[in-house]
């Protein structure tokens, strides 16, 4: 099975108007973190946001906000004021806090196939 | 701080050739991994690292060692390259994480990524 999973291979938003991105995920971990990263044409991986499994409050930073759902396991990045730059690929990542042997993770991260957003003017 | 710098950033290799990727970090941070991305895919962890001297497999690691015996270089080698490794590959490297569960100040453990170099295989 899937342990992340987006559904939106590609999303259109006209420019100023907010978008969201969905992410699901699979985990028998209690203690664990979510990322989304976005990777511009240019193809550096940037990193948005960090929701951690235990955080009570949803994410923010800046025009990005992070959606957690944590009974239904999504974490749908949200977009607000969209701008022609946002345009790229965004990825959805899991870190768990352990492996499926129960050791550590070691931080390793788990990426979904990423969502290509086009921002329309 | 430069962060985390790859090189080469471009190379063509022929099949049997074999080549090393540097990776090279400047935040003292304790984890570092490589990733590969092929078309339509997300990134997936080749080999990863804990500390200097250290390693261990990812979830694709056949066909390629890695080596880090500096807390700040991670070395990625093919010894027999191969044009199923033609792929753009990822360094990154992050904090080790201490987690206080359930209290302020949750030490997250973002990985931060180099500028990738891209491979192809002849």
């Amino acid at each position: 099975a899937q342990k992340i999973t987006q559904t939106q291979p590609g999303m259109f938003v006209q420019e100023k108007e907010a978008v969201t991105l969905d992410c699901t995920y699979d985990t028998s971990d209690q203690s664990y973190g979510l990322f989304w990263y976005k990777q511009p044409s240019s193809g550096e991986m940037i990193f948005l946001i960090y929701q951690g499994s235990y955080d009570e409050q949803n994410a923010t930073e800046g025009r990005y906000s992070l959606n957690f759902q944590k009974a239904r396991k999504s974490a749908n990045l949200v977009i607000s004021a969209s701008q022609l730059g946002d345009s790229a690929m965004y990825f959805c990542a899991m870190r768990e806090g352990r492996n499926e042997a129960g050791g550590t993770s070691y931080g390793k991260l788990t990426f979904g196939q990423g969502t290509i957003l086009t921002v329309h003017p | 701080n430069a962060g985390v710098t790859q090189t080469p950033k471009f190379r063509v290799l022929k099949t049997g050739q074999s080549m090393t990727l540097l990776c090279a970090q400047d935040m003292n941070h304790e984890y570092m991994y490589w990733y590969r991305q092929d078309p339509g895919m997300g990134l997936r962890l080749i080999h990863y690292s804990v500390g200097e001297g250290t390693t261990a497999k990812g979830e694709v690691p056949d066909g390629y060692n890695v080596s880090r015996l500096k807390k700040q270089n991670f070395l990625l080698g093919l010894e027999s390259a191969a044009p199923s490794q033609t792929s753009v590959y990822f360094c990154a490297s992050s904090i080790r994480r201490t987690a206080l569960v359930g209290l302020a100040g949750t030490i997250t453990d973002t990985q931060y990524f180099g500028p990738g170099t891209r491979l192809t295989v002849l």
